[in-house]
């Protein structure tokens, strides 16, 4: 049973740059959301999906944006990247969307970015 | 903002002794209160979640409870193996129901 699978695992940019990230939720789980986690902090929310349709978004700039495919997997998109971006990007992937009662979100392995 | 606050930062113990981490949330609409533990280099695992409708759920080892009047909910593992040496997230569901808010972490380290 394939867990939630990120790509690429690794990934150097330098400033200015763009980069996409792509997560495959579990099967049969439709919602996807993408956390930052810098380097000895909890994870922050950016965006959560649902049917395609973003659902919620947290407090990150424009220059981050998302978005949510028929088969559920999801791209996350970084325009003019900063160094400040350099961070453990997490995808989360639940049955049905965190409004609904059951929230359990499973996180996949993360994508590293370093931006220099 | 919403906001999880998480103590203590780091807590070594010595195996077989019970930990205790606490978290507080301040959006008193939160309704799901799940807990992460991460391995370094790893992804954040889920080990145990609390709901509203509870004020404590065991598992084994863990155990979590909860004072919604309070707004305080906190993680209890008991006999403590060196494999539970990890950084554990305590995390509470927003008001609007679309994310998690994270605690910043608290190392534990068990040793033998």
């Amino acid at each position: 049973d394939a867990g939630v699978t990120q790509s690429p695992t690794h990934l150097i940019k330098t400033r200015g740059q763009q980069v996409t990230l792509r997560c495959s939720p579990i099967s049969g789980h439709k919602s996807v959301s993408w956390y930052q986690q810098v380097l000895g902090q909890g994870p922050q929310f950016i965006f959560q999906y649902y049917e395609k349709e973003e659902r919620g978004r947290g407090n990150f700039p424009d220059r981050f944006s998302a978005r949510q495919f028929p088969n559920y997997s999801s791209e996350l998109n970084v325009n003019a990247l900063l160094l400040g971006d350099s961070a453990l990007y997490l995808c989360a992937s639940s049955p049905r969307p965190i409004d609904s009662y059951s929230y359990e979100q499973y996180f996949g392995p993360g994508t590293r970015l370093t931006v220099t | 903002g919403e906001n999880v606050e998480q103590h203590p930062s780091t807590l070594s113990v010595q195996e077989g002794d019970s930990a205790v981490i606490k978290c507080t949330y301040s959006d008193s609409a939160s309704n799901y209160f799940p807990w992460y533990k991460q391995e370094l280099g790893k992804r954040p695992q889920l080990i145990i979640d609390i709901r509203s409708n509870v004020g404590e759920k065991k598992d084994q080892r863990i155990a979590v409870t909860l004072n919604k009047t309070a707004k305080h909910f906190s993680l209890h593992i008991t006999e403590t193996q060196p494999e539970d040496s990890a950084v554990y997230f305590c995390a509470a569901n927003t008001g609007r129901g679309t994310a998690l808010i994270f605690g910043k972490g608290t190392t534990l380290s068990v040793s033998s």
